[in-house]
């Protein structure tokens, strides 16, 4: 069993929806947990960062956080062509001197206008 | 040069050539990491190296090879690498803890015949 899994889509929705993308985990020792955008051609650009359960917020993106459940997810409202991204959620435990970052396979969303 | 850069952006080798990868990072960094990302795979962490010292990937075959002069380049070199080793090869920095943000490169996209 893969520690993250994450559907790999790809996710096509119009221009102005609301886009729901998730990742689910094994290892209950993760305790932080991100999602990175990674557009064509790029290196992957940290979006959201989270630590606890609940909800955070930053513009039109909410990461949700669920421990008990092992399930994260990311919202995207009002979604926009330039919201065409490969979406990769990643986690660490923590406990060591580097970033040890354990990813999802990543979903490739495309907004189209 | 600002964030992390990487060079070449592409390249195609033969099975029996030798060539590096270059990475440098103008953040003030002092910890390095080498991934690796596969179509329809996760991000693959191959090399850290995190306060002069390194951590690898058990699983990396010894064609890849890291090497670190300083805190602000990083190398990968290869030799004798296998069709299967094509990728996008990512490079990263981050502070040397556990949970500090982790800023990517464009990668190399490498293509091996």
């Amino acid at each position: 069993q893969k520690e993250v899994e994450q559907d790999p889509g790809p996710l096509s929705v119009p221009e102005g929806a609301i886009v729901s993308l998730n990742c689910t985990y094994s290892n209950s020792a993760f305790q932080y947990f991100m999602w990175y955008r990674q557009y064509s051609r790029k290196g992957p650009e940290l979006l959201m960062y989270t630590y606890s359960s609940g909800n955070k917020e930053d513009g039109r993106f909410t990461a949700q956080v669920d421990k008990s459940s092992k399930y994260i997810s990311l919202f995207i409202r009002d979604s926009q062509p330039s919201d065409s991204a490969t979406y990769l959620c990643a986690m660490i435990t923590g406990g060591t001197s580097y970033g040890k970052l354990t990813f999802g396979q990543g979903t490739i969303l495309t907004v189209h206008p | 040069e600002t964030g992390v850069t990487q060079t070449p952006r592409h390249l195609v080798m033969g099975m029996t050539n030798k060539k590096s990868l270059k990475c440098e990072q103008h953040l003030g960094h002092n910890a390095m990491y080498w991934y690796k990302q596969s179509a329809k795979k996760p991000l693959e962490l191959m090399f850290v190296y995190s306060l002069e010292e390194r951590v690898e990937n058990n699983s990396v075959p010894s064609r890849f090879s890291p090497e670190c002069p300083n805190s602000s380049h990083l190398f990968l070199h290869l030799h004798t690498l296998q069709p299967e080793d094509s990728a996008l090869y990512l490079c990263a920095s981050s502070q040397a803890t556990a949970t500090e943000t982790q800023y990517f490169g464009p990668g190399t996209r490498l293509l091996v015949l």
